[in-house]
């Protein structure tokens, strides 16, 4: 069973451009949430999604990030004309059940770099 | 915000020795978790206790968690070298029927051979 695949693992932008990151959760998985690490930093959350539905998007930015989850396919975190700021590790975690009952799945991040 | 928060902010010993986290959350918990996370890696789960439990051994890991003071700790016993991570604790933060684990700043361990 592969565990929560990320890509790409690294990627760089320039001001302006958009990022997309991808994440399989683990296989019977239905639950993903986003965090971001800055570096030195602990985890912040940012998205909960279920398939096709965003359950909690309370740390995610309004503006510029967007997240889905739809019933074919990866999670996708949409970063829209990305400033330096947003230079960070984005991880990707999945669980079979509400987080509340267990532990989360980590992918390995993926790691924006905005020039 | 910061549910969890570990102390110390890192932590610097000798192979062999023992090495203790310390966590301090702010609201209930029905369970409260550790982490570790290896330079440039994933955050792995080690060790999970829920909150009508006072100890829980796992390995060379011990955990304890004493909710009147809201505070759990970790404690690795003989550590070596491939021990150096950092450790971080979470707890589930429930609002608005959304379910969401949240993290600590963690400690930074370093073992040193």
């Amino acid at each position: 069973n592969a565990g929560v695949m990320q890509n790409p693992r690294h990627l760089v932008r320039r001001r302006g451009q958009e990022a997309r990151l991808r994440c399989s959760p683990m296989k019977g998985h239905s639950h993903v949430y986003w965090y971001r690490q800055l570096p030195e930093e602990g985890l912040k959350f940012m998205v909960y999604l279920q398939k096709e539905n965003i359950i909690d998007e309370s740390g995610m930015p309004k503006e510029r990030f967007s997240a889905e989850f739809p019933k074919e396919g990866p999670s996708i975190l949409r970063i829209q004309q990305v400033v330096r700021g947003d230079s960070a590790a984005y991880f990707c975690a999945s669980s079979p059940f509400r987080v509340g009952t267990g532990e989360l799945f980590f992918g390995e991040g993926s790691r924006l770099t905005v020039l | 915000s910061q549910q969890g928060e570990e102390d110390p902010q890192a932590l610097s010993i000798q192979e062999g020795e023992n090495a203790t986290m310390n966590c301090s959350y702010k609201t209930s918990i029905n369970n409260l978790q550790w982490y570790r996370q290896n330079s440039g890696r994933g955050l792995v789960h080690l060790i999970l206790i829920r909150s009508n439990e006072r100890e829980k051994h796992s390995g060379r890991l011990r955990v304890t968690l004493d909710t009147s003071k809201k505070s759990s700790s970790l404690l690795i016993t003989a550590s070596r070298a491939a021990d150096t991570a950092s450790y971080f604790c979470a707890t589930v933060v429930t609002q608005g029927g959304s379910e969401k684990l949240v993290f600590g700043k963690g400690t930074k361990l370093t073992v040193n051979p």
